[in-house]
């Protein structure tokens, strides 16, 4: 158990629409990310949060948003989504910015048809 | 260029036997190592990490990596392999003011023959 919670676990949208993902991490967690794990891919860093400003961000394109609200809880939006943003997406919190250990959630499968 | 190599896509090991996974990592900072194993269709679960210090690392469920720095290397080790063990396995590589951004390698897949 790693105190990340992400929701929805799964979820199916078509071409062109938009999409938003949610995390709840840990008491304390003020650094949240997100990945992108395609099928039998790595997963690959999209972007970092540390108290509710963006601070990093891997390469993806500006479709790909977020958001980090006080409470430390954070959302993943894409927009306009294609057919190749089908993947896991991870989110990964740690209690600052500074080395510590990283927690991963469960994900939330993403299938765009 | 930051990146990390697992160079074995798919291992087979039988059970009972000893495993070794490599992992080598190019990184323009003072490293921080992790290994995360992966069961199908979960999330990640972090096994072992290496900040500094000793560079033999223990880790959960029996595994220890060694950190060799002239190597560019974290390999993990587990001496006696059990039938759960099959899973993917990531390595990966941070810094400390990195904070949650990790580079993650490809992955290698284990399996475990009876």
């Amino acid at each position: 158990e790693t105190g990340v919670t992400q929701s929805p676990t799964h979820l199916i949208k078509t071409r062109g629409q938009q999409v938003t993902l949610r995390c709840s991490s840990q008491s304390g967690h003020n650094t949240v990310s997100w990945y992108q794990q395609a099928l039998g891919q790595g997963p690959q860093f999209i972007f970092q949060y540390y108290r509710e400003e963006e601070n990093g961000r891997g390469n993806f394109p500006p479709r790909f948003s977020g958001l980090q609200f006080p409470n430390y809880s954070s959302e993943l939006n894409v927009n306009a989504l294609e057919l190749d943003d089908s993947a896991l997406y991870l989110c990964a919190s740690s209690q600052d910015r500074e080395g510590n250990t990283i927690y991963f959630g469960e994900g939330s499968w993403l299938t765009v048809v | 260029a930051q990146s990390v190599t697992q160079p074995d896509i798919h291992i087979t090991v039988s059970e009972g036997a000893s495993l070794e996974l490599r992992c080598n990592y190019s990184y323009g900072a003072t490293p921080y190592l992790f290994w995360y194993v992966q069961s199908p269709g979960q999330g990640l679960q972090l096994l072992l990490k290496y900040f500094s210090g000793d560079t033999l690392v223990q880790g959960i469920k029996g595994f220890e990596a060694e950190f060799k720095r002239s190597q560019s290397s974290f390999n993990l080790r587990k001496p006696s392999v059990h039938w759960s063990d099959a899973a993917e396995y990531f390595c990966a590589v941070g810094a400390r003011q990195a904070g949650t951004a990790l580079i993650f390698g490809k992955g290698t897949t284990l399996s475990v023959s009876s």
